[in-house]
């Protein structure tokens, strides 16, 4: 079962920042949270992933709170093109299970 | 493109039928897995190899599912008399492990199955 609890769906109006929660309650030491996305019919698109420090690159920013049992992707100027389905997934480092574990993710649509 | 690539897109086949998918992943990444998506859910571990050797199996993955990757690079994934309920897109995704750190995963578009 996915360690991580998402709302099933978020709305966002084009140009605005897009903020997408996700609670990992459970998370262990060793884990990292990743980020994908997930455009209709297409395979699953990294997005980025963090073990405890806030990181941003090019897609987004993930901000880990200091207790590392939530986080919050966020895209700053959505677009269109950023209507997905969302999906946080903790994972271990080596040594842990391989796999990610995907839930259900948020869908998110963009609204013009 | 340098991405990880899936053959054939799509894939139509009568139940009882063998098929047979391939994935290509991407250059010098020795971990490739599989994973299978059905509507409405996100997808859900099959198998995975690191270089040529199969190192984990989901129990998802029935004795009528074989996965290769033979010489360490493309892989195959073979469903022999196909059921309606393997009907799913099926995903590969490639990745690079070095030392201790994490691997990232990078898919591919995916195969759609439909079995009539």
């Amino acid at each position: 079962d996915a360690k991580t609890t998402q709302p099933p769906s978020m709305d966002c109006a084009e140009g605005r920042a897009a903020n997408l929660p996700c609670n990992h309650s459970t998370i262990s030491g060793n884990e990292y949270v990743y980020w994908y996305r997930q455009i209709h019919s297409q395979g699953p698109q990294y997005i980025i992933h963090g073990l405890k420090n806030n990181e941003t690159n090019e897609m987004a920013s993930l901000i880990i709170t200091e207790d590392r049992k939530s986080s919050t992707l966020i895209l700053p100027h959505a677009t269109l093109r950023d209507t997905a389905v969302y999906y946080c997934i903790v994972r271990a480092t080596q040594g842990g299970s391989e796999k990610l574990v995907f839930g259900k993710g948020t869908k998110l649509t963009v609204n013009p | 493109d340098t991405g990880v690539s899936q053959n054939p897109r799509h894939k139509i086949t009568k139940r009882g039928q063998n098929v047979t998918f391939r994935c290509d992943p991407i250059s010098e990444h020795n971990r490739l897995y599989w994973y299978r998506q059905t509507l409405g859910q996100g997808p859900e571990f099959l198998t995975y190899f690191q270089n040529e050797a199969q190192l984990e199996k989901s129990r998802l993955l029935s004795d009528r599912f074989s996965a290769e990757r033979p010489k360490g690079s493309f892989s195959t994934l073979e469903i022999q008399r196909t059921e309606q309920g393997d009907s799913a897109m099926y995903l590969c995704a490639s990745s690079l492990v070095t030392g201790r750190r994490t691997d990232t995963q990078y898919f591919g578009p995916g195969t759609r199955l439909t079995v009539l």
